[in-house]
């Protein structure tokens, strides 16, 4: 089982829709989890990190389900420019000295006009 | 505020040349300092990992290798690269982290390597 699991899509949604993905982890030991945007061919660039009450930043909403260990992400009122590919990503495993994150192979989204 | 520079932002090389792809941190002390290759349409490999000068960690085998001269300076190198090297390589930095929580981390704008 990898350690960080995205349905890699793509999601092609219209305009305005709104659009939901989930990742799973699989070390219940986790503590720090984030969402990355990567557009094609350019560098991962932080979204927004994923707190245990939940967290919201203007259309993106991200929530942390620790009992099941999954993460979501949720887009309102998709913009062409929100199509990327969206990366979860986890804490590595070992001391935490060394920050290592894990990231997942990413879910792709297609906003259409 | 921090910004992190990679160079080359291209490269092009024969089988068996070496290589070397420097990364720089500026506005920041004691980063924590990752190098990650993403072939196409993967997802991100973490290669090697420093968190101070002269200390160097590898995730996996392979014919890199990585050095970190200065606080803020990380070098990947090989002496003859493969086909399979070739790939996007990202260079990221975090704040060291403290307690039991991971840091964030930054990228580079990345160089794509292709090996012919």
């Amino acid at each position: 089982r990898k350690e960080v699991e995205q349905d890699p899509g793509p999601f092609n949604v219209p305009e305005g829709a709104t659009v939901a993905f989930n990742c799973t982890y699989s070390n219940s030991a986790s503590q720090s989890f984030f969402w990355y945007r990567q557009d094609c061919r350019k560098e991962p660039k932080l979204l927004m990190s994923v707190y245990s009450s939940g967290n919201e930043d203007g259309r993106f909403t991200a929530q942390l389900n620790r009992a099941s260990q999954y993460i979501s992400l949720l887009i309102r009122d998709s913009k062409l420019s929100d199509s990327a590919t969206y990366l979860c990503v986890v804490n590595g495993h070992g001391s935490s000295n060394t920050g290592k994150l894990i990231f997942g192979q990413g879910t792709t989204l297609q906003v259409k006009p | 505020s921090q910004t992190i520079h990679q160079w080359p932002a291209t490269l092009v090389q024969p089988v068996g040349s070496p290589l070397s792809l420097e990364c720089t941190v500026e506005g920041t002390s004691n980063p924590n300092l990752y190098w990650y290759r993403q072939a196409a349409g993967r997802g991100l490999q973490l290669l090697f990992y420093s968190v101070g000068i002269g200390q160097i960690s590898s995730e996996v085998p392979q014919n890199l290798s990585a050095s970190r001269p200065q606080d803020r300076q990380f070098i990947l190198s090989s002496k003859k690269l493969l086909l399979s090297d070739s790939g996007f390589y990202l260079c990221a930095w975090s704040v060291r982290p403290s307690g039991r929580s991971y840091n964030e981390q930054f990228f580079g704008p990345g160089t794509r390597l292709t090996v012919l």
